[in-house]
């Protein structure tokens, strides 16, 4: 079956637009997350969402990173007035539920690099 | 607060060395310990697992036991192959104290060289 997918797959941009990334996680799976990658900073969370319930946004690093997770399926991750300390590889990941135990399966990340 | 310290890289071995790249951890509750692998060129996927003390994850050759009372999870293979060539990726998962996120430790990136 399909695994998580995400577009674009590259993304340039210039210092002070707006982005959005995309997320499609695997059919079924309640539990979505953003992680970002970036050199210096290794793999980090950034927010979760399980089914209906509020996301858990303790991640994003500040209120000019935003998501949204529509019908419980596909997410969109926007970043505003990009910076050049956002390039990174922004990765979402799925689960089938929120147990500690199911595997979080990775899409192959948007690089996002910032000029 | 949980957190992964992991052996820093980069480790390059020659084709059927031994090898170990050390993992600890600290979390507030019991977590399920993760390696995740990223080939060159490919995204993230899990290499194994282990849920509770003493479970032993295992798969392509590649072993990590849950080790509680030192708080470690440390991946060992016997016999490396080129095709090992990767960074890997310890990680924790610790639900229980609210976060359903993994952490990551900063990643190993290992050359295996024939």
């Amino acid at each position: 079956g399909a695994g998580v997918s995400q577009s674009p797959s590259n993304k340039v941009t210039e210092k002070g637009k707006d982005v959005e990334l995309r997320c499609d996680p695997i059919s079924g799976h309640t539990a979505l997350y953003w992680y970002r990658q970036s050199l210096g900073q290794g793999l980090e969370f950034l927010i979760y969402f399980q089914g209906n319930s509020a996301p858990d946004k303790s991640g994003l690093p500040s209120d000019r990173f935003s998501a949204e997770r529509t019908g419980g399926s596909v997410s969109t991750l926007t970043i505003q007035r990009t910076q050049q300390e956002d390039s990174a590889v922004y990765l979402c990941a799925s689960s089938a539920t929120d147990r500690g135990s199911d595997e979080q399966y990775f899409g192959p990340g948007t690089r996002l690099t910032v000029t | 607060g949980n957190s992964v310290t992991q052996m820093e890289g980069p480790v390059t071995l020659s084709e059927e060395a031994f090898l170990t790249i050390n993992c600890t951890y600290t979390a507030t509750g019991y977590p399920s310990l993760f390696w995740y692998v990223q080939y060159p060129g490919e995204g993230l996927q899990l290499l194994l697992k282990a849920t509770k003390a003493d479970d032993k994850g295992s798969n392509k050759g590649f072993e990590a036991t849950y080790r509680k009372e030192t708080t470690s999870f440390h991946l060992e293979k016997g016999s490396v192959q080129v095709s090992d060539s990767a960074v890997y990726f310890c990680a924790l998962l610790d639900p229980p104290t609210g976060a359903n996120n993994l952490f990551f430790g900063t990643g190993t990136r290992l050359t295996v060289i024939p």
